[in-house]
């Protein structure tokens, strides 16, 4: 069963640009969460995301990011008009529907604006 | 959800056990207790988890006091693989946000 995939595992933007950052959980896992961790920072929690739904985005900041779980396909979260600020590592984890209580983290995406 | 109090950082000898301490006077009665560690810059890996008995698993114990306001992560015979920060997070059960404190940095020595 393979793990998180987070795609790209390295992403280069300029400022202006936009950013986004795919995850695709474990299989049979309808449960997304995202965490950004800023350069010697700590882990903060962005979003929680169940298929088609935004169940938690009180990290979320309000502007230029947002994030989407569709019915098919990966998790993504997108950054618009990217400044040197959002540099960062993006991690993605997922949880199965029920009866576990952990989650289960991806490698992560550095991205980098320039 | 409850706060924690972590050691900024131990340092522990390859081969003993590390007995990594936790502090979470405020927790209430259906929260748990986890840990994970961050590996340098890789995502965070689940250890364990408990909500009031002592655990154990592959790869750690995690002891509980009775009153539940703290709990030590015991890695029974560390390993330089084993140096990473490493995080107890007090939360609610399945579907919850996991909120990250500082962790104590774990530096396994020969």
């Amino acid at each position: 069963n393979a793990g998180v995939m987070q795609n790209p595992r390295h992403l280069v933007r300029r400022r202006g640009q936009e950013a986004r950052l795919r995850c695709s959980p474990m299989k049979g896992h309808s449960h997304v969460y995202w965490y950004r961790q800023l350069p010697e920072e700590g882990l903060k929690f962005m979003v929680y995301l169940q298929k088609e739904n935004i169940i938690d985005e009180s990290g979320m900041p309000k502007e230029r990011f947002s994030a989407e779980f569709p019915k098919e396909g990966p998790s993504i979260l997108r950054i618009q008009q990217v400044v040197r600020g959002d540099s960062a590592a993006y991690f993605c984890a997922s949880s199965p529907q029920a009866g576990t209580y952990e989650q289960y983290f991806g490698p992560g995406t550095r991205l980098t604006v320039t | 959800d409850a706060k924690t109090t972590q050691p900024p950082s131990m340092d522990c000898a390859e081969g003993r056990a590390a007995n990594l301490p936790c502090n979470h006077s405020t927790i209430s009665g259906n929260e748990y207790v986890y840990w994970y560690r961050q590996i340098h810059s890789q995502g965070p890996q689940y250890i364990i988890h408990g909500l009031k008995n002592n655990e154990t698993n592959e790869m750690a114990s995690l002891i509980i006091t009775e009153d539940r306001k703290s709990s030590t992560l015991i890695l029974p015979h560390a390993t330089l693989r084993d140096t990473a920060v490493y995080y107890c997070i007090v939360s609610r059960e399945y579907g919850n946000k996991l909120v990250f404190g500082a962790g104590t940095i774990l530096r396994v020595k020969s």
